[in-house]
């Protein structure tokens, strides 16, 4: 089956700085991954999404990245901001059929001043 | 204007009692879904509709009913609430592109709705 992970449950900042959020993905078939963020009580939000025929996709102040080769991806905020503190998510959806998409554990970005 | 909206946003219920939660969305979408997020933040797909009709049906307890009378509104009845059943429940919506033969493009942004969170007692 599928499975998506990632690699730290927690990660802190300065504001500022930049973030990094990794996820690590075993379907070698799957060709399509999306971010979402998670505001404290609120549902997740849809971040950006990337095909498998890219290796990057920029969105404002978001890029995320991704490795085929070593079916990992990640999320990099720039100038990390105070309203960017949330429980990161990336899914994948399997391929073909309706939406079903497989959510990750979790990363949560906690931004500091 | 909310594009997701469910109710009740908080619910603490005794064990074995029988409730409901009701979502709605004016977003004109055709898919509609419950998730299921425990308390370390892991999202579940519970149940997916199109137009009414049930397409995902995760292995989840059927204890656990879901309702679309009609495309804009997916319900969610849980019968005999467990201690287990304590969750925060997210109803979401997307617009999908069917291919036919039961194939969609997939454009991954769901909308969810703010959650509604259980408490069995």
């Amino acid at each position: 089956g599928e499975s998506v992970g990632l690699h730290l449950p927690t990660l802190s900042v300065q504001e500022g700085d930049n973030s990094i959020i990794n996820c690590a993905y075993s379907n070698s078939a799957s060709d399509y991954f999306i971010w979402y963020k998670q505001e404290s009580g609120k549902g997740p939000q849809f971040i950006i999404d990337i095909r498998s025929n890219m290796d990057k996709r920029q969105g404002q102040r978001v890029t995320v990245l991704l490795n085929k080769t070593v079916k990992h991806l990640s999320l990099q905020i720039a100038a990390t901001q105070p309203g960017d503190s949330a429980v990161y998510f990336c899914a994948d959806p399997p391929t073909g059929g309706y939406n079903k998409l497989i959510f990750g554990a979790g990363t949560r970005l906690a931004v500091h001043p | 204007d909310t594009a997701v909206s469910q109710t009740p946003k908080y619910l603490v219920t005794q064990m074995g009692n029988d409730k409901s939660i009701k979502c709605e969305q004016n977003l004109g979408h055709d898919t509609m879904y419950w998730y299921k997020q425990d308390s370390k933040k892991f999202l579940k797909i519970m149940f997916s509709y199109n137009n009414k009709e049930l397409i995902i049906n995760e292995t989840v307890p059927n204890r656990f009913s879901p309702k679309s009378p009609d495309k804009a509104h997916l319900n969610l009845h849980i019968n005999s609430l467990e201690l287990g059943d304590s969750a925060v429940y997210f109803c979401a919506s997307s617009q999908d592109f069917p291919l036919g033969s039961g194939r969609a493009i997939i454009t991954g942004e769901l909308f969810f709705g703010e959650g509604s969170r259980l408490t069995v007692l």
